[in-house]
C-alpha cells in the first residue's frame, strides 16, 4: 500500500495480558516513530527508530514496553502485562530520513483498551 | 528539549469567518514546525510545515501559518472558515539534534457553526 498501516486497529486486552502492535511503515522510509495518544491529548513520543537500530527510546513509560524493527522494515511495539493506563491510541509514523524537517506520515493508530 | 504550547483548547468559530489557532514553541535550536489536523477516526494529516525558509507558509485547504522567531510562535490561519475543517488541530516541533522526533502540543479542538 501507499501509506503507513497498523494492525490490529483495535485491541481490548484483560489486564495483565501481553499485547502485540504491528506498524508497516511505508516502503524505503528509514525513520520510524511510535506515540502514545491518551484520549483528548496530543500524541506522545515512545521511540525512534533509524533502520534496524533504536536509536532513542526515551518516552518508554516502563520496562513494560518493548519495541523492536529487526529487519529495518516492520516494527512491533510490545506491551507486558498490561495496565489500564495503558489504554490508548498507537500512532506509527515513518519518514524518508533523519533530516531537518522531514515530514513524518502516520497511519491510522491501533485503539488498546485494557479493561 | 522542544516543546509547544496551544495557547486554545477550543475554538469556536462562524461559517465564513477567520480562523486563528495559536501556538508558541520552545527549541534550542533551530525548530521544524508543523501544523497537523486530525478528523474523527481518521489518521493524522500534515496541514503545512516550517523549515527554516520563508517564514510564511501555505499549506492545504487555505490555511497559512507564520514563523516569527522573535515571539516564538507558529500561529495557524484561514481567512474564511468552512464546515470541514472542524477538527483537531495540533502544532508540532522537532530539531534534527533529536532525531527528528516530534513534540506535539495539546491540541486545539476547532468547532465550525453553520
Amino acid at each position: 500500500g501507499a501509506g503507513v498501516s497498523q494492525s490490529p486497529r483495535y485491541k481490548v486486552a484483560k489486564r495483565g495480558q501481553d499485547v502485540a502492535l504491528r506498524c508497516d511503515p511505508i516502503s524505503g522510509h528509514v525513520s520510524l516513530f511510535w506515540y502514545q495518544q491518551a484520549l483528548g491529548q496530543g500524541p506522545e513520543f515512545l521511540t525512534y527508530f533509524q533502520n534496524e537500530a533504536q536509536l532513542d527510546k526515551s518516552g518508554l513509560p516502563s520496562d513494560r514496553f518493548f519495541a523492536e524493527r529487526p529487519e529495518g522494515s516492520v516494527s512491533t511495539l510490545k506491551i507486558q502485562r498490561t495496565q489500564q493506563e495503558d489504554s490508548a491510541v498507537y500512532l506509527c509514523a515513518s519518514s524518508p530520513g533523519p533530516f531537518q524537517g522531514n515530514e513524518q506520515f502516520f497511519g491510522p493508530g491501533t485503539r488498546l483498551t485494557v479493561l | 528539549a522542544q516543546s509547544v504550547t496551544q495557547l486554545d483548547s477550543h475554538v469556536s468559530v462562524s461559517e465564513g469567518t477567520p480562523v486563528l489557532l495559536r501556538c508558541n514553541y520552545s527549541s534550542s535550536y533551530s525548530p521544524s514546525l508543523f501544523w497537523y489536523v486530525q478528523h474523527p477516526n481518521k489518521g493524522l494529516q500534515l496541514l503545512l510545515k516550517y523549515t527554516s525558509a520563508a517564514t510564511l507558509v501555505k499549506g492545504i485547504n487555505g490555511f497559512e501559518a507564520e514563523f516569527k522567531k522573535s515571539e516564538t510562535s507558529f500561529h495557524l490561519t484561514k481567512p474564511s472558515a468552512h464546515m470541514s475543517d472542524a477538527a483537531e488541530y495540533f502544532c508540532v516541533v522537532s530539531d534534527l539534534r533529536n532525531n527528528n522526533d516530534m513534540r506535539f502540543g495539546a491540541g486545539t479542538r476547532l468547532t465550525v457553526k453553520p
